[in-house]
């Protein structure tokens, strides 16, 4: 019941396109969705998050849109860019109670 | 404000040593968590503390133990290394570390054991 499911495991883009990488969870007392965005070397840190009563959230090109009865939630990234090339994270929770999805790593090709 | 430190950056060990990592959270954050990423098992809760005291921990063995300071510093010793334990160990911390609460990750500690 704790789990977050995270797909695709890797995801290849054009610059330019967009990018989208899916979650679903399993715990329906989460009440604090973010996303962990991870560089080569150095730690997570957030780069979005939602709360459950909101259908979507967006911040410049990163939107996240979140489907409460089918506990789903999503992270579009809109015209990808070489330097969002990163690994992805998608949780349920927050503090020391986050459950992490297994991540996403995405390159955009110049 | 500064950001999560950690401390050695990289580290090789041998089996059958013993290491100890330390993290210094963001002033004013009480509770520091502690995280082994794996390229094949992700990000893995190994525990976490607030206010001098293990509020939560996850599941791996007692060879993983931990500890915080009165100043909220944390150090993180594996005993008796193995091969397995090979990962980047990160230290993230948060205010209180709520439900709700973001986390806030140094840059890891990356172990070699040999």
């Amino acid at each position: 019941q704790q789990q977050v499911k995270q797909s695709p495991q890797s995801l290849i883009v054009q610059k330019g396109g967009i990018s989208i990488i899916n979650c679903a969870y399993e715990n329906t007392a989460f009440d604090y969705f973010p996303w962990y965005q991870q560089f080569p070397g150095k730690g997570p840190a957030l780069l979005i998050a939602i709360r459950p009563d909101v259908s979507e959230k967006k911040e410049g090109r990163f939107t996240i849109s979140f489907n409460k009865s089918a506990k789903q939630f999503s992270l579009h990234i809109m015209d990808s860019q070489p330097g969002d090339s990163a690994t992805y994270f998608c949780a349920g929770g927050g503090g020391f109670k986050t459950i992490f999805g297994a991540g996403t790593r995405l390159f955009v090709k110049a | 404000k500064a950001g999560v430190t950690q401390t050695p950056r990289y580290l090789i060990k041998t089996r059958g040593q013993q290491v100890t990592l330390s993290c210094s959270p963001i002033s004013g954050h009480r509770s520091v968590s502690w995280y082994q990423q794996t390229p094949g098992q992700g990000l893995q809760f190994l525990f976490e503390y607030f206010s001098e005291t293990q509020r939560n921990k996850g599941n791996f063995p007692g060879r993983f133990s931990g500890r915080q300071f009165s100043n909220s510093r944390s150090e993180m010793n594996v005993s008796t290394l193995e091969l397995g334990d090979s990962a980047l160990y990160l230290c993230a911390s948060s205010a209180q570390g709520g439900a709700n609460e973001k986390l806030f990750f140094g840059s890891g500690t990356q172990l070699s054991v040999l």
